[in-house]
């Protein structure tokens, strides 16, 4: 069993850039959520995607958008990066077994893109 | 605004002690997770509290739900330097139609041996 794979691990990019960031999720899963981590903070939500869809989405702008693949991989875009968005990007898969869930089952993280914007 | 307020925020104690560390919300959940986090990985998920009141153990851990469940503690008896990291507690509020799920604000420890 594979587990949660992201990529790339590290980047540094300019403010005004774009960035795409990749996830696979975790055999077995079907789910992908994104979180955003600052320093020493708990991951706050991004978005989430089930059966290729966005599937809720926290307090971020519509710069940060993203897409899930037939093969339950995901992808995280950000545009015109801000001095802010300097972070820790975590990937995190799941199996749902609807839209909704209870929250109780198991998050599966990736060791996270720790993306640098200078 | 944090769903989940932890505290306190940093903790660094000797090897041996004991700590306590607590996860509290105005908000009712349908479970809480905790995790622990160390440097350059994801968080790992250590338990799940579903029943209000619920006790649960992971060898010198000890994890508890609320009985209105809105908050949680986690316990950890003779620290090790092993415990070091960032912990978290994580929960989907029942007033939440949606699939966000919180994470609090954290509570790094060090163990110092």
């Amino acid at each position: 069993e594979t587990g949660v794979t992201q990529s790339p691990t590290h980047l540094i990019k300019t403010r005004g850039q774009q960035v795409t960031l990749r996830c696979s999720s975790q055999s077995g899963h079907n789910t992908v959520s994104w979180y955003q981590q600052a320093l020493g903070q708990g991951p706050q939500f991004i978005f989430q995607y089930y059966r290729e869809e966005e599937n809720g989405r926290g307090n971020f702008p519509p710069r940060f958008s993203g897409l899930q693949f037939p093969n339950y991989s995901s992808e995280l875009n950000v545009n015109a990066l801000e001095l802010d968005d300097s972070a820790l990007y975590l990937c995190a898969s799941s199996l749902e077994r609807r839209v909704f869930s209870s929250g109780a089952n198991v998050l599966t993280f990736g060791a996270g893109s720790r993306l640098t914007v200078l | 605004t944090q769903l989940l307020e932890q505290s306190p925020q940093f903790l660094s104690i000797q090897e041996g002690e004991n700590l306590t560390v607590y996860c509290n919300s105005s908000s009712v959940f349908s479970s809480l997770q905790w995790y622990r986090q160390e440097p350059g990985e994801g968080p790992v998920l250590l338990v799940t509290v579903v029943t209000g009141g619920e006790v649960k153990k992971l060898k010198r851990l000890t994890f508890q739900f609320g009985d209105a469940r809105k908050d949680s503690s986690l316990h950890i008896t003779a620290a090790q330097p092993g415990d070091t990291g960032l912990y978290l507690c994580a929960g989907k509020p029942l007033s939440n139609t949606g699939n966000q799920f919180y994470f609090g604000t954290g509570t790094s420890l060090t163990v110092i041996p």
